[in-house]
């Protein structure tokens, strides 16, 4: 079955902490994509990142960072130099397959990071 | 701007009362789908769509309706509310073609939805 795990329900940082939020996958597929979002308090679904499987290689976009480690099924997500706008709800998702293959994300429960100023 | 729109942002109604949500997409998107959040349960798919006139249901399609006449919209129809469909919806469209289904979902700003 797949399943995603973010195991940690919240964190609360001060300002210009870096800050990791963790993510823990189930797959039977060789071949997948992995997904990270980020649901601020305004409620919305924000796309942040898409990651293949064949790419081990840490993706950096400014200050936002992800560490991909197929060997323990993880897809880190590091932020540097926290910032009170990261405040949000971040999600880690994976494409559903086989039967239940309806295009769906797979979501994890999300992670509410608190950046305090 | 490429983006997904729904409407109402926010919506108060009584059991009963049919209602619908609108959702519209300006990417020429092929892929649609509805999804519900609530509380300890997550995110979960209530109906899709992979192009005009195919529509197909999610994990939790009871008391909902669909309809795709159009590639850009995909409007979802509660045709008898009850208060235990109270939640925030999303709207969602994607490049995706067929399987495998790996392009990013791209969420409207979500709808929610309160049934007394």
């Amino acid at each position: 079955a797949q399943k995603v795990t973010q195991a940690q329900t919240e964190i609360s940082v001060v300002e210009k902490e870096d800050v990791t939020l963790d993510c823990v996958y189930e797959t039977r597929d060789t071949t997948y994509y992995l997904f990270w979002y980020k649901q601020p308090p305004s409620g919305e679904l924000v796309f942040l990142i898409r990651r293949n499987s064949f790419d081990e290689q840490n993706e950096i976009s400014g200050r936002y960072s992800w560490n991909f480690q197929k060997s323990t099924s993880s897809f880190n997500f590091t932020i540097t130099a926290s910032q009170v706008v990261d405040s949000a709800v971040y999600f880690c998702a994976l494409p559903s397959v086989g039967s239940s293959n309806t295009g769906k994300l797979i979501f994890g429960q999300g992670t509410t990071l608190q950046v305090k100023p | 701007e490429a983006q997904v729109t729904q409407n109402p942002r926010y919506l108060i109604t009584v059991t009963g009362k049919k209602l619908t949500v609108t959702c519209s997409q300006n990417m020429n998107h092929e892929y649609m789908s509805w999804y519900r959040q609530d509380p300890g349960l997550g995110l979960r798919q209530i109906y899709y769509s992979m192009n005009v006139e195919v529509t197909d249901k999610g994990d939790v399609p009871e008391g909902y309706k669909v309809s795709r006449k159009e590639k850009r919209n995909f409007p979802l129809i509660l045709e008898s509310p009850s208060p235990n469909q109270t939640s925030l919806y999303f709207c969602a469209s994607s490049y995706h073609r067929g399987p495998p289904y790996n392009s990013p979902l791209h969420f409207g700003n979500g709808t929610r939805l309160t049934v007394t």
